[in-house]
């Protein structure tokens, strides 16, 4: 079955710190991984896409990073706003499906 | 912004009722994907429609049934609404071909509460 885990389930961070959060995931045979940033009862809106050749991607302050050997993502937030506070879900796609498979998200919350 | 538009917005159901939530997909897209997302967890798929055709069903019950129109814009309807079907549904549609693989665009959702 193909499952994506995140860690860690939630986090708290002050302005303008850095924090990381992980996604371990089974999906196979893997196409590509996006990461998504989802405020409050909104849709989810892409931050990030890597196929399997990508080690690192970024999108401003947003760099996440894929190790295909060892089925692991980050996603690294540097200098956090107050905006950045939203759920952070990995997705992972596998070759020749279209379902996608979800992760439950990690909640950031950023205190001034 | 996506492009993809959901209504309504919000809704409010009692047990046992029914419900149509509507979707336009991105122009030029043709295929919509139907998610349940329960607070504080990752979307859930639904089924997804291509052309006016069921292309796949996640595990939902029957009571979960769709449409897609020839302008590829999607209901979802759900009868016999259960408390348990209290959720964000989002909508995202995509177009086979165009974009990263399997990339979707999603819809603001549609909070539906079920009394």
């Amino acid at each position: 079955k193909n499952q994506v885990e995140q860690s860690p389930q939630s986090l708290i961070i002050l302005e303008g710190k850095n924090c990381t959060l992980q996604c371990n995931y089974t999906v196979s045979p893997f196409s590509n991984l996006r990461w998504y940033k989802q405020d409050t009862g909104r849709g989810p809106v892409s931050l990030t896409i890597m196929t399997f050749s990508e080690n690192t991607k970024s999108n401003g302050r947003y760099t996440a990073t894929l190790d295909a050997d060892t089925k692991q993502s980050s996603l690294h937030i540097t200098a956090s706003q107050l905006s950045d506070s939203a759920s952070y879900i990995c997705v992972v796609s596998a070759r020749g499906d279209y379902k996608l498979s979800f992760g439950a998200g990690t909640t950031v919350t950023v205190r001034a | 912004e996506t492009g993809v538009t959901q209504s309504p917005t919000h809704l409010i159901k009692t047990r046992g009722q029914q419900v149509t939530l509507r979707c336009s997909s991105q122009s030029g897209h043709n295929t919509v994907s139907w998610y349940q997302q329960a607070l504080g967890q990752g979307p859930q798929f639904i089924f997804q429609y291509y052309r006016e055709e069921e292309n796949g069903r996640g595990n939902f019950p029957p009571r979960f049934s769709g449409l897609q129109f020839p302008n590829y814009s999607s209901e979802l309807n759900v009868n016999a609404l259960e408390l348990d079907d209290s959720a964000l549904y989002l909508c995202a549609s995509s177009s086979p071909g165009q974009g990263a693989p399997n990339e979707q665009f999603f819809g603001p959702g549609t909070r539906l509460t079920v009394l």
